[in-house]
Formats: C-alpha cells, sequence, structure tokens
C-alpha cells in the first residue's frame, strides 16, 4: 500500500505486481508532463512524456494517463522489477512560462 | 556517449567560503539549468541559460551566481552569502527550453 514516510511518500509492491504512481499538477493551463525515475544517488532519468491533448501513452512497460479535469497524473508499471526501485516524479510545463515544475516524488519499492 | 558531466560527486564547504560547481555537456543542447534538491521536495530552478552569454534567475537564485561562456559549460558557483547550501545540486541540459531535460548525476555539497 501507500504511506507517507518521513520525507517522500512510498509505494511498496511485490516484484512481479503492477504498480500504480500518482502526480497532482498545479496548473491548470500545463500543456506539458514528463515522468522521472531517479535511483539513490544519480540524477534523474526520462521514462514518459504525454502532451495534453493525449489521455494515455504507453511505452516499454509503462504506462501515462492524464486526467486534466482533476489535474491529476498517474504512471503505470507493469510487472515491476527489483531495478524499478527508486523515486518517480513528474514535471508539468506551463505554457508561458516553460520551466518545468517538478512534483516532490513517490519513493517505489520492490518487495523480494 | 554523449551525455552531461558534474564534478566533484561530493563537495565540502567551510563558512564564509566560495565553491564552484562543475558542468558540462556534449549534447550540443542550447538550453541549460541548474537544480538544487533537497529531502521531500521537488526540484527547484536555481538558474537557466538559453544561450550562450545568456542567463536568467530562477525560483531561488540568491546566494549563486553562474556563467555561460561556452555552449558546454554552465558553472554554478555558491558563494558564501547562502546560508543554507547543503543539498544534492543537479545540472540538466534540453534542446531547447520547454523540452524534456537530460540530468547530470549531481553534487552533492555539505558545510565543514
Amino acid at each position: 500500500g501507500e504511506s507517507v514516510g518521513l520525507h517522500l511518500p512510498t509505494l511498496s509492491v511485490q516484484e512481479g505486481d503492477n504498480s500504480i504512481i500518482n502526480c497532482a499538477y498545479s496548473n491548470s493551463a500545463s500543456d506539458y508532463f514528463i515522468w522521472y525515475k531517479q535511483e539513490s544517488g544519480k540524477g534523474p532519468q526520462f521514462i514518459i512524456d504525454i502532451r495534453s491533448n493525449m489521455d494515455k501513452r504507453q511505452g516499454q512497460r509503462v504506462t501515462v494517463l492524464l486526467n486534466k479535469t482533476v489535474k491529476h497524473l498517474s504512471l503505470q508499471i507493469a510487472a515491476t522489477q527489483p531495478g524499478d526501485s527508486a523515486v518517480y516524479f513528474c514535471a508539468e510545463n506551463p505554457p508561458i512560462d516553460q520551466n518545468f515544475v517538478f512534483g516532490p516524488g513517490t519513493r517505489l519499492s520492490v518487495l523480494p | 556517449d554523449g551525455g552531461i558531466t558534474q564534478s566533484p560527486k561530493y563537495l565540502f564547504r567551510k563558512e564564509g567560503q566560495n565553491v564552484t560547481l562543475s558542468c558540462e555537456q556534449n549534447l550540443n543542447h542550447d538550453a541549460m539549468y541548474w537544480y538544487r534538491q533537497d529531502p521531500g521536495q521537488g526540484l527547484r530552478l536555481i538558474y537557466y541559460s538559453q544561450i550562450v552569454n545568456d542567463f536568467q534567475k530562477g525560483d531561488i537564485a540568491e546566494g549563486y551566481s553562474v556563467s555561460r561562456e561556452k555552449k558546454e559549460s554552465f558553472p554554478l558557483t555558491v558563494t558564501s552569502a547562502q546560508k543554507n547550501p547543503t543539498a544534492f545540486y543537479l545540472c540538466a541540459s534540453s534542446p531547447n527550453r520547454g523540452q524534456p531535460q537530460h540530468f547530470g548525476d549531481g553534487t552533492r555539497l555539505s558545510i565543514l
């Protein structure tokens, strides 16, 4: 399940299960969104992106869903593996400012 | 391989001292960025540069300075005016502003 840790929300899943990581964004005018994965001591890595004219986009083992009505973004990871353990955060791009705004992230812990 | 190189990986600062963090990219990107990452918070933008010899303040520029004399390089100086410099600093680049950013592996700055 999902719980609030000392610094970040943490999601613990069994290896092989599907993971769903959620993100609430702030600006209803944002038109572009990215999910990043950050492993401990490393920089963030791009996972998948989606534009506001889409509701869903699929990649390899990952799916991003966008609900503009409630300003919500989710990342689904299929058949979660130990290598998926990391912090995942979303970024939104307001159309005028063009500087991305980053969420605080969720820590995904994959249990053997 | 193309990428972003940050150095050093760990840096210690004494009271009253300025320190400079290095960031080099060989991706031929025009835009470069510096972010600060603190536990439980999203990335916060310190400075960004859209082109050589031009840079703009981000959300938390006080106590920091940058230069962009070459396309490949965007060093960040943490000055003695920054009273709470302990953090993980991330450099990023993108082809243009508003496009997905590639990140370096960060520099962790601590105070002696």
